[in-house]
This record gives structure tokens, C-alpha cells and sequence, in this order.
């Protein structure tokens, strides 16, 4: 099976903080993506990676950075986090871009006071 | 016009019901059609994949696609309580600036009543 794991299931910090969201997959997939999942708004496309230090934007980067230096892990990172971006955040992976889906991590619950 | 539409429901159904859940995509370049449940406070989970049109059944599910219509269907036969959960679907295009890229809906809710 697939498992895709995400560094904390809860984050709670400040506005201005530098926040580090990591997730690690064990299945040798080339892509990673991370998404934020709000209510009434869905889920939402922030980054994702096809390979090694590869990424791209997504719908919603803004405030957003990524890391890819190893093919198992992808890093989101929020340079000053505001209240904004108080959500859940979601990671994925996926071996073939396009036929296969895309398998999920359990999410992170971040609070940004 | 949203790129992928549910009905946000909530669509309730008794238990052993067949329960319907529909989906429309606007980008006729889309490709692949996937169905994920989602429980509540967890992450969501791939239940069924599409490509071509037709049915294809996995057990109790059965996944719809007609790309003339852009229409994508989930079916789910004998319904269970333990079904109840919001499901997404979610289409790929395979082309263009949107290459690769998940785009989901908003979700319908499922409830399954004893």
C-alpha cells in the first residue's frame, strides 16, 4: 500500500512565524503536490513537483514555497504564516502524472493565531 | 462556471439503497476521472478510477463516464451507513498549461440511514 506521511496532524503558531510542513511517501513516486482543503472552497492546488528539485505553481502559490530535495520527501513552507492561512493542509502522490490518482497523506491542521 | 460541479447534497439514502452521485466537468481536454471519499476530518481516499467511456464496476462501486455529455457518475449499490461520507470527484487534463493538475469538486454528502 501506499502511505504518505505527514509530519504533524496538528500545528498551532503565530502570525509572522516561518512554517515548515513536511511529507514523506515510501512508493518511489516521481510527483508530489501539496493542496489546502477549506470549507466551501474544496481542496486547492498550492504546489507540486514531478521531480527532483522540479516544481510548479499551482492555482493558490501566493505566501507558499517548496523544497524537493530528495525524491521521497516535499517540504511546503510558509515564509511569515498569517491568519489567512489558518487551514488543512494536504499532501499527495502519484507515480504517472495524468492515468494514475493521486494518493493522499492524513493532513496537517494548521492554526495561525 | 466551475470547472468540476457536484451537488453539494446532502444526498440521503436508506441502507441497501442504490445512492447516485453525479458529476459535470466544463474542460472537454480532460482525460481521467477519479472518485475519492473523504470522512470527516480525514484525508480523502481513492476509491474509483476512470479513463474511458462507459462502466466499470469494483465491487459495490460502479464509476460512469460519458465524455460527449461530460458527465461522470459514481453508483453505489447496497449502501451502507459506513458509507456515508462526503465524496469528490476529480478530473486531469492532460494538456496544456493545466498538464497534470487535479482538479476537484466541492464535494457530495452521503448519508446512509439505517
Amino acid at each position: 500500500d501506499v502511505k504518505v506521511t505527514q509530519s504533524s496532524r496538528y500545528l498551532v503558531k503565530r502570525t509572522g512565524e516561518k512554517v515548515f510542513l513536511e511529507c514523506v511517501q515510501d512508493m518511489d513516486h516521481e510527483n508530489m503536490f501539496w493542496y489546502r482543503q477549506d470549507p466551501g472552497l474544496g481542496l486547492r492546488l498550492i504546489y507540486f513537483s514531478y521531480d527532483v528539485k522540479m516544481k510548479e505553481k499551482g492555482d493558490i502559490p501566493e505566501g507558499y514555497s517548496v523544497s524537493r530535495e530528495k525524491k521521497e520527501r516535499f517540504s511546503l513552507i510558509l515564509e511569515s504564516a498569517s491568519t489567512n492561512q489558518t487551514s488543512m493542509y494536504l499532501c499527495a502522490s502519484s507515480f504517472l502524472l495524468v492515468s494514475l490518482g493521486q494518493f493522499f497523506g492524513p493532513g496537517t491542521r494548521l492554526t495561525v493565531l | 462556471q466551475k470547472e468540476v460541479e457536484q451537488n453539494s447534497g446532502p444526498l440521503s439514502v436508506p441502507e441497501g439503497a442504490i445512492a447516485s452521485l453525479n458529476c459535470t466537468y466544463s474542460d472537454r481536454g480532460s482525460q481521467s476521472f477519479f472518485w475519492y471519499r473523504q470522512y470527516s476530518g480525514k484525508s480523502p481516499e481513492l476509491i474509483m478510477f476512470i479513463y474511458s467511456n462507459g462502466d466499470k464496476e469494483d465491487g459495490r462501486f460502479t464509476a460512469q463516464l460519458n465524455k460527449a455529455s461530460q458527465y461522470v457518475s459514481l453508483l453505489i449499490r447496497d449502501s451502507q451507513p459506513s458509507d456515508s461520507a462526503t465524496y469528490l470527484c476529480a478530473v486531469i487534463n492532460a494538456g496544456g498549461t493545466s498538464y497534470g493538475k487535479l482538479t476537484f469538486g466541492q464535494g457530495t454528502i452521503l448519508t446512509v440511514h439505517p
